[in-house]
């Protein structure tokens, strides 16, 4: 299985801040890789897909970046309703695997 | 609009087993795929298996021989079934839809329903 290590595990960050969250896999997974964002007691939320395409109705201030086996999030301009935990997927390869997470908080 | 809601009981008994429901509207089982997705509370996401749009199935290898998924497309669910349940199962399972086609992932999913092994 494709393992994906997620960093950092934890960020605090405030208002109007720009923010990176990396996402590295232990293979090359053709930029097959997405971001969700998901809120205390929500189902996740699909933001990227094929590493860098925005999903329909994510705010422009979301992008996503990168190739082979190294990704990244990044959130511009922080925005309180922005604060959740954000996860990583590769899906090049069944089992589609994620990133253990990454707890987003104010500063 | 596109929706999926889960169903089943939220308490299973050790070593009985598990049966959710995963009802859908808005599109049709023969044109998206549906997968199944656990997450323990405060912990990561595992992808469980997928049923295709021509109803055959993959599973995640570690839960292979335990789980099953099935559906109903003239009542637009998807079933799933694992047997012998133990605590390390207590997690909140999702279905979510595939974006598009094969090899995508997740644009909508359920809101989940939560499961406790319990005696």
């Amino acid at each position: 299985d494709i393992r994906m290590t997620q960093s950092p595990a934890s960020l605090s960050a405030s208002l109007g801040e720009t923010v990176n969250i990396e996402c590295l896999a232990s293979e090359d997974i053709y930029s097959d890789l997405a971001w969700y964002q998901q809120k205390p007691g929500k189902s996740p939320q699909l933001l990227i897909y094929n590493a860098n395409s925005l999903q329909n109705g994510v705010p422009s201030r979301f992008s996503g970046s990168g190739s082979g086996t190294q990704y990244s999030l990044k959130i511009n301009s922080l925005q309180s309703e922005d604060v959740a935990t954000y996860f990583c997927q590769q899906y090049n390869n069944y089992p589609n695997t994620f990133g253990a997470g990454t707890k987003l908080e104010l500063k | 609009q596109v929706q999926l809601k889960e169903s089943g009981p939220g308490l299973v008994q050790p070593s009985q087993t598990l049966s959710l429901t995963c009802t859908v509207s808005g599109f049709s089982l023969t044109s998206y795929n549906v997968h199944w997705v656990r997450q323990p509370t405060g912990k990561g996401l595992e992808w469980m298996g997928v049923i295709w749009t021509g109803g055959s199935t993959d599973y995640n290898s570690a839960l292979k021989s335990r789980l099953s998924i099935s559906r109903d497309t003239s009542k637009s669910q998807v079933f799933l079934k694992m047997n012998s349940l133990q605590t390390e199962d207590i997690a909140t399972y999702y279905c979510a839809r595939e974006l598009n086609s094969s090899y995508m992932p997740f644009d909508y999913w359920g809101q989940g329903v939560m499961v406790t092994v319990s005696s």
